[in-house]
């Protein structure tokens, strides 16, 4: 799978747009872009992922740029309880399984503030 | 639809023991994936069973290992605990038959090992 690169932390008012960028340079053309949460002494949450074009769902926006190497998480209007650390993950969809593990690196832990 | 469950919770363990950690897998999913999760750092996967055999394994040894069951819940055997075994184990359920599955985690187990 892919290695990814993501500042460790970002502030963000509450209200506002969170955008989490993540950096995917070597992806291959069979990765996936996927983003989970994990808010404190919870398991990873699933929000968004995709391929090559950009991807909207009742959580968030996922903008992916034209060559793939990078990509945005958009947070539209940001609250509290999106106070959490933010992976992007890269990786191949396999049908059989044996691909099917996440690599996850450190994250960004996003804090929204008042 | 449920979701995914692990139990125990919480779970205090002395060193060279053995633990069985439990994980119900989500309705309709097939595959079950434990990840473990050291303070700090973000989830790294163990293995993965899909069928009842294993399907994929991350870098542990193998007095970690695990059961899948035919209703597709799960166990996690670690022997010998050592301190640094002392985590927030995660499962994960998904369904293979598809790309781009999404994961669906539980809460995890929190071991400490003394």
């Amino acid at each position: 799978d892919a290695k990814t690169t993501q500042p460790p932390s970002m502030d963000c008012a509450e209200g506002r747009a969170a955008n989490l960028p993540c950096n995917h340079s070597t992806i291959s053309g069979n990765e996936y872009v996927y983003w989970y949460r994990q808010i404190h002494s919870q398991g990873p949450q699933y929000i968004i992922h995709g391929l090559k074009n950009n991807e909207t769902n009742e959580m968030a926006s996922l903008i992916i740029t034209e060559d793939r190497k990078s990509s945005t998480l958009i947070l539209p209007h940001a609250t509290l309880r999106d106070t959490a650390v933010y992976y992007c993950i890269v990786r191949v969809a396999s049908l059989t399984g044996g691909g099917n593990k996440l690599t996850f690196g450190t994250g960004t832990q996003l804090k929204v503030e008042l | 639809e449920t979701g995914v469950t692990q139990s125990p919770t919480h779970l205090i363990k002395t060193r060279g023991q053995q633990v069985t950690l439990r994980c119900s897998s989500q309705s309709g999913h097939n595959t079950v994936s434990w990840y473990q999760q050291a303070l700090g750092q973000g989830p790294q996967f163990i293995f993965q069973y899909y069928r009842e055999e294993e399907n994929g394994r991350g870098n542990f040894p193998p007095r970690f290992s695990g059961l899948q069951f035919p209703n597709y819940s799960s166990e996690l055997n670690v022997n010998a605990l050592e301190l640094d075994d002392s985590a927030l184990y995660l499962c994960a359920s998904s369904f293979i038959g598809g790309q781009g599955s999404g994961y669906t985690f539980g809460s995890g187990t929190r071991l400490t090992v003394v």
